[in-house]
C-alpha cells in the first residue's frame, strides 16, 4: 500500500544547511510535499513538487526529487532558529488529491 | 491571506457523547478534507468532500462519522459516539479547484475523549 518513510530527527547549526530526506512507495503520486508544523501550530504549505520535475527552489528551500529511487528531499539554505519545526512529507494521490503523510522529522537548529 | 478556520480549537468530551468539529475553508475553494492525527502517530486521511458528497474516505471514516456542508462556508465533521481512541488532533483542508494541489490546511482541533 501506499507509505511514506522520513527519519525522525535532526540536528542542525544556525547557518549551515538542513537536507532532510523522505522516501514513499506509489509511483502513481501527482504531487510531493512539504509541510511545516510549528509547536502548538497547524500544517503549513512550505513547497511541492510535480512528479515529473526532478528540483524546484523557492528562496532558501530546495526540493530534489529521485522518481526512480521514489525519493525527495527538501535542502533549507542557511538554517535559522526560527526553522525549528517539525517537516511532514506528503505524496498527493488519487483523482482526489488525498495526502499520505510522513511521521515528521523534527529539526532542532542550535544556535 | 485567506485561511481555512477551524473551531473549537480545544474541545473534551466524554466516552459515548456526540462531537461536532467545525470548520470554515477557504472561501472559493471546492474540495474540503478532513485528516486527523493521533499523537505520535502520522496524520491520515478521514474524507475528502467534493460536490456536495462524499468522494473518498478510508476505512477509518466508518458509520460513526459523518461530514456535512450544512450551508455555503462551514464543513462540519460529526462523530456519533466517541471512543477513547478518537482522541486526536483534526485537521480541515481545503483546494480550490481540480487543477489546483495546494491544499491549504486549517490549525486543527484537538479532542480529547475521557
Amino acid at each position: 500500500g501506499e507509505d511514506v518513510e522520513q527519519s525522525l530527527f535532526l540536528s542542525v547549526r544556525e547557518g549551515d544547511s538542513s537536507v532532510i530526506n523522505c522516501t514513499y512507495t506509489d509511483s502513481s503520486s501527482t504531487y510531493l510535499y512539504w509541510y511545516k508544523q510549528e509547536p502548538g501550530a497547524g500544517l503549513q504549505l512550505l513547497t511541492y513538487i510535480f512528479s515529473n520535475m526532478d528540483m524546484k527552489q523557492d528562496q532558501r528551500l530546495t526540493v530534489l526529487l529521485n522518481k526512480k529511487d521514489k525519493h525527495l528531499s527538501l535542502r533549507i539554505a542557511d538554517t535559522q532558529t526560527g526553522d525549528s519545526a517539525i517537516y511532514f512529507c506528503a505524496e498527493g494521490t488519487g483523482n482526489n488529491r488525498k495526502l499520505i503523510w510522513g511521521l515528521g522529522t523534527s529539526l532542532a537548529v542550535n544556535p | 491571506e485567506p485561511e481555512v478556520t477551524q473551531t473549537p480549537s480545544h474541545q473534551v468530551t466524554q466516552m459515548g457523547q456526540e462531537v461536532i468539529l467545525r470548520c470554515v475553508p477557504i472561501s472559493n475553494h471546492l474540495y474540503f478534507y478532513w485528516y486527523r492525527q493521533i499523537l505520535g502517530q502520522k496524520v491520515e486521511f478521514l474524507v475528502s468532500f467534493y460536490n456536495n458528497e462524499i468522494s473518498e474516505k478510508s476505512e477509518i471514516f466508518d458509520d460513526q462519522f459523518s461530514v456535512e456542508r450544512p450551508d455555503g462556508s462551514n464543513f462540519t465533521l460529526k462523530i456519533r459516539s466517541t471512543k477513547l481512541e478518537d482522541s486526536a488532533m483534526y485537521f480541515c483542508a481545503s483546494i480550490t479547484s481540480g487543477g489546483i494541489y495546494e491544499q491549504y490546511f486549517g490549525p486543527g482541533t484537538r479532542l480529547t475523549v475521557t
